[in-house]
């Protein structure tokens, strides 16, 4: 298995929900990121994690809340999200000592 | 001056035409340089990555590297309507078990048959 899976393709939700996006790979890779993609922007970085422990927070507000459950897994939580969240929202992982990163397809979030 | 900057184009060549696309950097601390390519509405996708100066080749494509220029390019050959997408270029610092990647704007190419 040589990708990476990201669930749900699309997310709508409204600034009072509360949802979670998905991410997980079988490469035993042990860092994975999640990035934010604009429409016609560069993916920027938000969190890295490093053997399932935060590495990485690129000043990132807290109604995002990610978590990295085990090896394969990392989520990233939602919470009243504001309409400029809306976004492309990228996960990625890399084998330990190597610097490729493979990046799943995305869940494009709309937040009304 | 961002660390990476990368011309957004747009870039409509022909089929069959060669295309190069281009970067530079401001960062000495960049220690790889990677080509993605991203197709609309889909994650990116690696093409080529190195850390040294010099050419590296894989089929149609030829990855540069001038670090004393702080300048990378990515050449496509015989470049078809299926290379239509946004290309990436993208520098990597390295730190905590992990790599960092600072991307450039992209490059938009269409390729008309």
């Amino acid at each position: 298995d040589t990708e990476v899976t990201q669930t749900p393709k699309h997310l709508v939700m409204g600034m009072t929900n509360k949802k979670s996006l998905k991410c997980e790979q079988h490469m035993g890779h042990r860092a994975m990121y999640w990035y934010k993609q604009k429409a016609k922007k560069p993916p920027e970085l938000m969190f890295v994690y490093s053997y399932e422990k935060l590495s990485i927070n690129e000043s990132v507000p807290s109604r995002f809340s990610p978590e990295c459950p085990n090896s394969s897994l990392l989520n990233l939580h939602l919470h009243a999200l504001q309409p400029e969240d809306s976004a492309l929202y990228l996960c990625a992982s890399s084998q330990s000592g190597t610097p490729e990163q493979f990046f799943g397809p995305g869940t494009r979030l709309t937040v009304l | 001056q961002k660390e990476v900057e990368q011309d957004p184009g747009p870039l409509s060549v022909p089929e069959g035409a060669i295309v190069s696309l281009n970067c530079t950097y401001s960062n000495s601390a960049f220690q790889y340089f990677m080509w993605y390519r991203q197709y609309s509405r889909k994650g990116p996708e690696l093409l080529m990555y190195t850390y040294s100066s010099g050419n590296k080749e894989d089929g149609r494509f030829t990855a540069q590297v001038d670090k004393s220029s702080k300048y990378i390019s990515l050449f496509i050959r015989d470049s078809q309507p299926s290379d239509s997408a946004t290309y990436l270029c993208a520098m990597i610092t390295s730190g905590a078990g992990s790599y960092q990647l600072t991307f450039g704007k992209g490059t938009k190419l269409s390729v008309i048959p």
